[in-house]
């Protein structure tokens, strides 16, 4: 079975540009993450969404930060825009919502630089 | 509010000697503790996890951890290192299954 897809791999992009980062769960997964590591702050949880709906958004840094998961098969996290403070590596995670504690299953990441 | 620490940034060891990692945790409730693996240029990835069962759990690649309430710790051990072991871990603990905190990770580096 396939794992969390996540595109782009790797972006450079110019301050004040719109980014666009994409996230495909595991089929069958109704809980989806989206965390940011950086080494200042770590591992952080930005928002969680469950069947497709936003649960928890207190980790968003801002205004400039959203996220939207239209179907249970995608979900895209936007910066726009873009400030060099957001370079980080974005991490799309997804996991079922059957049983109380089930592994969160990680994508490869998405490295993201803003210069 | 729930919380990690990992103690040690680094940690480095000679390949065959014992691996520990040490986390400690906070929570109100009784928790739910993970150990992930990160792999440069990766996602994370389970090793084991504790979910209120035996408290000694066995992992992959031959990692396990033991749940001490009394110390409120998870260490992450491993006999003997292996060059392949060099990665970053992560400790993380939750409660309800939604959402994890995870610790500021500890970079294992295993020298011959």
């Amino acid at each position: 079975d396939a794992g969390v897809i996540q595109s782009p791999r790797h972006e450079v992009t110019e301050m004040g540009q719109e980014v666009t980062l994409r996230c495909k769960p595991i089929s069958g997964h109704d809980y989806l993450f989206w965390y940011r590591q950086t080494m200042m702050r770590g591992l952080e949880l930005l928002i969680y969404f469950n069947n497709n709906v936003p649960i928890d958004d207190s980790g968003m840094p801002e205004d400039r930060f959203s996220a939207k998961m239209p179907n249970a098969s995608f979900s895209t996290l936007k910066i726009q825009p873009s400030e060099p403070r957001d370079s980080a590596v974005y991490f799309c995670a997804s996991r079922t919502g059957q049983g109380r504690v089930n592994t969160i299953y990680f994508g490869e990441g998405s490295w993201l630089t803003v210069v | 509010a729930q919380s990690v620490t990992q103690l040690g940034s680094h940690v480095s060891v000679s390949e065959g000697a014992l691996v520990l990692l040490r986390c400690n945790y906070s929570s109100s409730v009784p928790p739910y503790l993970f150990w992930y693996v990160q792999y440069p240029n990766q996602g994370l990835q389970l090793l084991l996890k504790y979910t209120s069962a035996a408290t000694l759990v066995k992992g992959i690649n031959g990692f396990e951890a033991e749940f001490k309430k009394s110390e409120t710790s998870f260490h992450l051990t491993k006999p003997s290192a292996h060059m392949s072991d060099a990665a970053e871990y992560f400790c993380a603990v939750g409660s309800g299954f939604q959402k994890l905190v995870f610790g500021t990770g500890t970079r294992l580096l295993v020298s011959p």
